[in-house]
């Protein structure tokens, strides 16, 4: 079965402290990776999408990465805004179903 | 620009009330998406229309009914709700062709009494 997983659940960092976010995912045949970031009570922002291992993509703080078996998020010299929820979601099967992790609680204190 | 809108932010609502969830986009996407939302869990998928046409209901229950009036538009009609129904429910839209970027409006936060 599909699975995606997301690690750490909670990540508290002080401001300046730059960390990674995984998710791990176990679908046959990866038809693109999803990362959105979530504020309490908001829809997700959608952030980036992978399609091939090795690709990377930045924006501002934010960088996606992408191997065969696993996405990484890092956040580098994060600060207080970048507070939120950051979800991974891949596609399953050939519909148009995602596949959620979790999610990274991200609390960065300044 | 990447705005699915929605309508009412907030709601609450008895149990025996009939209400409308209303979501829209301009983007000229063909696929739109129901998704319902409990704190601290991900979203969970109800419904998706494709070209207008319903293609994935994941068994919700008949009190909840989409409607899809044309391609930027979208709804969810609300009756006979139970508080357990009380979540936040995203709409989100997409190109049309499956395994495409999918894109999350503000949400609409829904209160059963």
């Amino acid at each position: 079965e599909d699975q995606v997983t997301q690690s750490p659940e909670a990540l508290r960092l002080q401001e300046g402290e730059s960390s990674s976010l995984n998710c791990s995912y176990t679908v046959s045949g990866l038809r693109g990776l999803f990362w959105y970031r979530q504020d309490p009570g908001k829809g997700p922002e959608f952030l980036f999408t992978l399609y091939s291992a090795g690709e990377e993509k930045e924006k501002e703080r934010l960088k996606a990465t992408l191997t065969k078996k696993e996405s990484f998020l890092h956040i580098t010299a994060p600060k207080p805004e970048d507070s939120a929820t950051y979800l991974c979601a891949v596609p399953v099967s050939n519909d148009y179903k995602l596949s959620f992790g979790a999610g990274t609680t991200v609390t960065v204190r300044a | 620009d990447t705005e699915v809108t929605q309508t009412p932010k907030h709601l609450v609502m008895g149990m025996t009330n009939k209400k409308s969830l209303k979501c829209e986009q301009h983007m000229g996407h063909r696929a739109m998406y129901w998704y319902k939302q409990k704190a601290k869990k991900p979203p969970e998928l109800m419904f998706v229309y494709s070209y207008e046409k319903l293609s994935i209901n994941e068994s919700v229950p008949s009190r909840f009914s989409p409607e899809c009036p044309n391609s930027s538009l979208l709804n969810l009609h609300l009756h006979a709700l139970q508080p357990e129904d009380s979540a936040l429910y995203l709409c989100a839209s997409s190109s049309g062709a499956n395994q495409e970027t999918q894109y999350f409006g503000p949400g609409t936060r829904l209160l059963v009494l």
